[in-house]
């Protein structure tokens, strides 16, 4: 069965950056379109972006496009997102999920919180 | 971007039938899904491409639609079932998701 694993939550200093990992088990990472999805508390989900580990091809959410950085690591099956600059709006719960052929997000990460506070 | 609306809150007792619908602001074909999430976990797959139960997903969930209006039902609904539903929909780049429909205990 194949797993997400996601680091644990951060707190943060606004301004700086945290970088988030997803490590999957139960199959090569290089199978899978890998997302990142967003949740502001209390709120819905918003798209940030993906990788295809394989060539390490990215796309972003044109908001992020400025914010989140992708990057894929095929000899530890983990994928990485880099959130830059931060301030009180990347507050949230960040989930990394994979993305079936038949166009939905079939295995998710369990979440990892981010605190942006001084 | 695509828009998926979706109504925010329905208030429902167990044993009924309820229906959430979502609503395309363009056509999105068949590639709209839907995903249960409880507070604190990730959301979970529980219908893909409109109207296809997700592996392990009980029948008293089902999906239909096509285009820009779709349809969610739980029949009937069960006290676990409280939680928010998110449609999504993958037709359209980027992908987006709708705003979330809280199911509550009348």
């Amino acid at each position: 069965e194949v797993q997400l694993q996601q680091s644990g939550a951060e707190l943060v200093r606004p301004g700086t950056s945290v970088k988030l990992s997803c490590k999957v088990s139960g199959d090569t990472i290089t199978a899978y379109y890998m997302h990142f999805v967003k949740q502001r508390p209390g709120q819905g989900l918003e798209w940030i972006g993906r990788i295809d580990p394989e060539d390490d091809s990215t796309k972003y959410a044109e908001k992020f496009k400025n914010k989140a950085t992708l990057t894929a690591d095929t000899s530890s099956n983990t994928a990485y997102l880099k959130l830059s600059s931060l301030t009180s709006e990347d507050t949230a719960t960040y989930f990394c999920t994979t993305f079936h052929v038949g166009g939905y997000f079939d295995y998710w990460g369990q979440g990892v919180m981010v605190t942006v506070s001084s | 971007d695509t828009v998926l609306t979706q109504s925010p809150a329905l208030a429902v007792s167990p044993g009924e039938r309820v229906t959430i619908s979502c609503r395309a602001s363009e056509s999105v074909s068949t590639l709209m899904h839907w995903y249960q999430q409880k507070p604190g976990q990730q959301p979970k797959l529980l219908i893909y491409k409109a109207s296809n139960l997700a592996s392990g997903v009980p029948a008293r969930f089902s999906g239909s639609g096509s285009g820009t209006d779709f349809t969610f039902t739980i029949d009937p609904v069960e006290a676990d079932d409280i939680a928010t539903y998110y449609c999504h929909q993958s037709w359209n780049s980027p992908p987006t998701f709708g705003g979330g429909t809280k199911l509550e205990l009348k």
